[in-house]
């Protein structure tokens, strides 16, 4: 089956700190890879894309390559600022898995501090 | 103008009751979704409608039944509530069956707790 890994939080950074969130996945297919953001109250908002290997998604200052061979999309930003404070999920949709609906990773909790 | 919009926000009620929670999207999509989030932040897809007929069921209790009027809405009733049933309950809708438009919309969630 489909599932994504991502790594534990929460991540804790200082304003202005470089940030990479890891992302792993197991497809039976030939996945599209997404990022979810989720703000405190609120509900999960797409954050970026990529549909097909050597892609990258770029939204907002985050960017994430699609790496077909590490079976990987790293969640990264150069800068981060408190605003960015959030869970952020991975996830894929395998139109070959014979379902639909999209498969989430746990999520990881991003806490910036001024 | 709310996208997808889910009410209501916040619902405590108590065990055994029969609750309803309600979804409406204005996005002309053809499917919608449900999802439960845990208290871990764990998101797992409860049911999906496109064009009226239910293509995921996954293992969630047959207390849990989802209702789609019609394509703009996708009602989720839940009988006889258990404590295990406290979560945020999301819905989503999405362009066409499967993931041609590239993402889903996410109403903002209900969160329900059970006492």
């Amino acid at each position: 089956g489909n599932s994504v890994t991502q790594m534990e939080g929460p991540v804790t950074l200082s304003e202005e700190a470089f940030l990479t969130i890891n992302c792993t996945y197991t497809a039976t297919g030939y996945p599209s890879l997404f990022w979810y953001v989720q703000y405190p109250g609120e509900g999960l908002q797409l954050l970026l894309k990529a549909t097909k290997a050597d892609d990258k998604g770029s939204n907002k200052g985050f960017e994430a390559t699609y790496r077909k061979e590490t079976t990987s999309f790293h969640l990264e930003k150069g800068s981060v600022q408190v605003s960015d404070s959030a869970v952020y999920f991975c996830a894929l949709y395998d139109s070959g898995g014979g379902a639909d609906g999209l498969t989430f990773g746990k999520g990881t909790h991003l806490i910036i501090q001024p | 103008d709310t996208a997808v919009s889910q009410t209501p926000k916040y619902l405590v009620t108590q065990m055994g009751n029969d609750k309803s929670i309600k979804c409406e999207q204005n996005l002309g999509h053809d499917t919608m979704y449900w999802y439960k989030q845990d208290s871990k932040k764990f998101l797992k897809i409860m049911f999906s409608y496109n064009n009226k007929e239910l293509i995921i069921n996954e293992t969630v209790p047959n207390r849990f039944s989802p209702k789609s009027p019609d394509k703009a809405h996708l009602n989720l009733h839940i009988n006889s509530l258990e404590l295990g049933d406290s979560a945020v309950y999301f819905c989503a809708s999405s362009q066409g069956y499967g993931l041609r438009s590239g993402g889903y919309t996410f109403g903002s969630g209900t969160r329900l707790t059970v006492v």
